[in-house]
């Protein structure tokens, strides 16, 4: 089955640098990469997603790669804020199976110091 | 956000107590979720649902059960918590109508089994 592994499990960055997490699965046949945020206490919320047709997607301040050939996805943040301290998962999941097999991976904990 | 309710929010039982949680949507989506959530493991499917009365296991079923009666309530049971069971459990609701439709999950119900 599919195995989502997830890279740094806790990462630290300056107000205002740059973060990045990247996650790597295991079935080729995954075409659908959600990213989830989930401040501590709540649930987790979709923030940005990316299908396999398309290899790169912003939203503001967001953004996501997908590079099919290496299996591997990344969660770029930018001009990181303190209300981006978080836990973010990242999860593949294939199409043809319409939605019981999303796979997550462990989660990286984002502070940004102020 | 997407209508979902689960009850309740927190809960406290003895070892081999019986245990159910509810989780009701008001969105009309076929799929619903049952995943928990513990440090270092991200969020594991413990079982899901395509349709009324149609149910399926995910990845750490054992020692729960699940029903589905209606569309809009999914029940998740613990015949009989062990300490193990303690966890943070979510229930999640996807949109078959959407190719790779996202997850939206409800506020996760905190479960203690002393």
């Amino acid at each position: 089955g599919e195995n989502v592994e997830q890279h740094p499990s806790t990462l630290s960055v300056q107000e205002g640098d740059s973060a990045v997490i990247k996650c790597t699965y295991s079935d080729s046949a995954s075409n659908y990469f959600p990213w989830y945020k989930q401040e501590l206490g709540k649930r987790p919320q979709l923030i940005i997603d990316i299908r396999s047709n398309v290899g790169e997607k912003k939203d503001q301040r967001i953004a996501v790669t997908l590079n099919k050939t290496a299996k591997h996805f990344s969660l770029h943040i930018t001009e990181t804020q303190p209300e981006d301290s978080a836990v973010y998962f990242c999860a593949a999941q294939k199409g043809d199976n319409y939605g019981q097999n999303f796979v997550f991976g462990p989660g990286t904990r984002l502070s940004v110091l102020p | 956000d997407a209508g979902i309710t689960q009850s309740p929010r927190h809960k406290v039982t003895e070892t081999g107590t019986p245990v159910t949680l509810r989780c009701h949507q008001t969105e009309n989506h076929r799929y619903m979720y049952w995943y928990r959530q513990d440090p270092g493991h991200g969020l594991r499917l413990i079982h899901y649902s395509y349709g009324v009365k149609d149910t399926d296991k995910g990845e750490v079923s054992d020692g729960y059960s699940v029903s589905r009666s209606k569309t809009e309530d999914f029940l998740l049971t613990l015949e009989s918590a062990t300490s193990s069971q303690t966890s943070v459990y979510f229930c999640a609701i996807s949109d078959i109508q959407g190719l790779n439709s996202p997850l939206h999950f409800g506020n996760g119900t905190r479960l203690t089994v002393t």
